[in-house]
């Protein structure tokens, strides 16, 4: 079984650019995640979609924003990159369904972006 | 206080040793208890899974979760140079709050020949 694909996996942006990360999560999972991960702050959750809906949302400021398409494959969005931006974006995808079950997310090896 | 605390190491030790990782946190309601590993320029990988208090055992790793303590641990027996990397532990709610795991910042494990 194929894992979760994140592309592209390196990236190097300026100041007040935008762009755009995919990720395509394990077959049959639902549940895409999103995280932002540094040495400072560790791993921090972005959002969740399920179902191309935004079902849960991290504290991180508009300027990230994402969709899901009816396949379950993500992309997320980030606007106007400031410094600060340079991370590695983790896309993590579970089976989870509804709330009453709670289900391990299992990571791809994530977008390395670097702002200059 | 964050609430998943752990301590980022680096934790070198010698091949065969026995290795003990850890995290305290601070909310009660975590039920579910993870442990990543994580190698450089990968993404983490899930190695163990659990619910509740007690023990879970996988080969050579072992989760050890303390509800009363608020205290989880991850045991390595026979280290291996390979085992060389991040660990990183994570917690949800689940039923009834949220599952979106809080992570901890990671633990550095160097295992030297």
């Amino acid at each position: 079984k194929a894992g979760v694909t994140q592309t592209p996996r390196y990236l190097i942006k300026t100041r007040g650019q935008q762009v755009t990360l995919s990720c395509s999560p394990i077959s049959g999972h639902r549940s895409v995640s999103w995280y932002q991960q540094t040495p400072g702050q560790g791993l921090q959750f972005l959002f969740e979609y399920f179902s191309e809906t935004q079902r849960n949302k991290g504290n991180f400021p508009g300027r990230f924003s994402g969709r899901q398409f009816s396949n379950s494959r993500s992309e997320m969005n980030v606007s106007t990159l400031e410094l600060g931006d340079s991370a590695l974006y983790l896309c993590a995808s579970s089976p989870q369904q509804g709330e009453s079950s709670n289900q391990p997310q299992h990571f791809g090896d994530g977008t390395r972006l670097s702002i200059l | 206080q964050k609430e998943v605390e752990q301590d980022p190491g680096p934790l070198s030790v010698p091949e065969g040793a026995i290795v003990s990782l850890n995290c305290t946190y601070s909310n009660s309601a975590f039920q579910y208890f993870m442990w990543y590993r994580q190698y450089s320029r990968k993404g983490p990988e899930l190695l163990m899974y659990t619910y509740s208090s007690g023990n879970k055992e996988d080969g050579r790793f072992t989760a050890q979760v303390d509800k009363s303590s608020k205290y989880i641990s991850l045991f390595i027996r026979d280290s291996q140079p390979s085992d060389s990397a991040t660990y990183l532990c994570a917690m949800s709610e689940g039923r009834g709050g949220s599952y979106i795991p809080t992570f901890g910042r990671g633990t550095s494990l160097i295992v030297h020949p």
